[in-house]
């Protein structure tokens, strides 16, 4: 079947600790995305990436870091510089093209600061 | 700027009841247009889409979708209501006029049904 993937599914970090988290797609899909999501509020943008090797920031991209080395993954670091980072993260991918504008999202990990 | 607003934070049905979802968006040009759903700790599953092909959108599980251009709104129904439909739902536009295609989200509906 294809999908996406996240891991682990539950994460907890200490402060001033970097943590990285994982999304791998097998839908061949170039375009890929990590949301953030707090409790009673819709998703927002953290960073994107139309092709590999290319990322882009999103709206709330501060103490947050991405790679895209592969087609198939697009791992998310949440730095010790981000202020507040407990919350549920998603990662979605987009087959790019005319009117390609649905995302298919991943089962998301949800990140706890001790 | 392209936004969508999710008019009831929480609904309560019986189920067998009917289902009423209220979304009203804004966008200067033809919107591009989803209702997702999200179960409890779980990533988000697409209901249905409208990309302008045509104004009544039937979906997944029953679920169905009006884009209505003279009222801006994209209110999602179901006839009857089942128990596994209690989630949350979020109205969704695409943002085709920034260069991510980006998902702009409403708030979320909390769909409670009730035995």
């Amino acid at each position: 079947d294809g999908g996406i993937t996240q891991s682990p599914k539950y994460l907890f970090r200490k402060e001033g600790q970097n943590v990285t988290l994982s999304c791998e797609q097998n839908l061949n899909h170039d375009a890929m995305y990590w949301y953030r999501q707090d409790p009673g509020q819709g998703l927002r943008l953290i960073y994107y990436s139309q092709i590999v090797n290319d990322f882009q920031k999103g709206d709330i991209a501060e103490g947050y870091s991405v790679s895209r080395e592969k087609k198939e993954s697009f791992p998310l670091t949440v730095t010790s510089a981000q202020k507040n980072p407990t919350a549920f993260y998603l990662c979605a991918s987009r087959r790019t093209g005319v009117n390609q504008y649905e995302q298919f999202f991943g089962p998301g990990t949800r990140l706890t600061v001790l | 700027a392209q936004s969508v607003t999710q008019l009831d934070s929480h609904v309560s049905v019986s189920e067998g009841t009917p289902v009423l979802l209220r979304c009203n968006y804004s966008s200067s040009y033809s919107p591009s247009l989803f209702w997702y759903v999200q179960h409890p700790n779980k990533g988000l599953q697409l209901l249905l889409k409208y990309t302008s092909a045509a104004t009544l959108v039937k979906g997944i599980n029953g679920f169905e979708a009006e884009f209505k251009k003279s009222e801006t709104s994209f209110h999602l129904t179901k006839p009857s209501a089942h128990m596994s439909d209690a989630a949350e739902y979020f109205c969704v536009v695409s943002d085709t006029m920034d260069s991510s295609y980006k998902l702009i989200f409403g708030s979320g509906t909390r769909l409670l049904v009730r035995p």
